[in-house]
């Protein structure tokens, strides 16, 4: 199994400005992605990130407003930039296990004013 | 329309009363997963199944791969298992990485 934390676990900010997440695993992991939870709906993935490469973005999510960094097997880093009220939602790191399985970080709530 | 559809979307129910949540999907898949949310945010996997069923204490989870359908059953409930369960489905030849999730049924247990 592994266990993920995130830093911040909540922040409410101001429009305009920017929010870097950190995630950290207990264990190096090959594949590490990012989900967004906007408020009332199911998750959404941004980005995946494999350490020593770029992040892979998924449609509708760009690498400027979301900067990716992925500097060894265990950590990660989310930048929300230029935040607006639409980015208020539930930022999740996650990682897949062996076997198919899948961990999740306790999410970052986030709340752009 | 939606690759992975649940039902109910909210469900009340008593203390002690059996549960189930439905799960269906339209996509070939690899693993299907029940996940559960609590309000803070966080989520638990609960079981990940490729075929047949699984049970862990009060949970029971089960999977028909030809109907493309599964359920989560919850017996004797109890105000703590209050929170949203979310159904996941990693599809064949998908993404390495990505699970498409169901929007999630909202379960509130009264005492």
């Amino acid at each position: 199994s592994a266990v993920i934390s995130q830093k911040p676990s909540r922040d409410i900010c101001q429009r305009g400005t920017s929010l870097t997440i950190q995630c950290q695993v207990d264990s190096q992991v090959t594949m590490m992605f990012w989900y967004r939870q906007q408020p009332g709906q199911s998750l959404t993935l941004i980005a995946t990130a494999n350490q020593g490469s770029e992040a892979t973005y998924e449609s509708g999510f760009v690498i400027d407003k979301f900067p990716i960094s992925r500097p060894n097997l265990t950590f990660s880093t989310l930048t929300v930039s230029n935040m607006s009220p639409e980015d208020s939602s539930i930022y999740l790191c996650s990682v897949k296990g062996g076997w198919e399985t899948q961990y999740f970080g306790p999410g970052t709530r986030l709340l752009v004013l | 329309k939606n690759e992975v559809e649940q039902s109910p979307q909210n469900l009340t129910a008593q203390e002690g009363e059996f549960i189930t949540i439905n799960c269906s999907y339209s996509v070939g898949i690899s693993a299907l997963h029940w996940l559960q949310q609590h309000p803070g945010g966080g989520i638990v996997s609960l079981f990940m199944l490729s075929s047949g069923k699984k049970k862990h204490g009060r949970l029971i989870a089960t999977i028909n791969i030809q109907e493309k359908h599964s359920s989560l059953h919850i017996t004797a409930s109890h105000p703590r298992d209050s929170a949203v369960y979310i159904c996941a489905v990693r599809e064949l030849g998908g993404s390495q990485g990505n699970l498409i999730f169901g929007k999630g049924t909202k379960l509130s247990v009264k005492p």
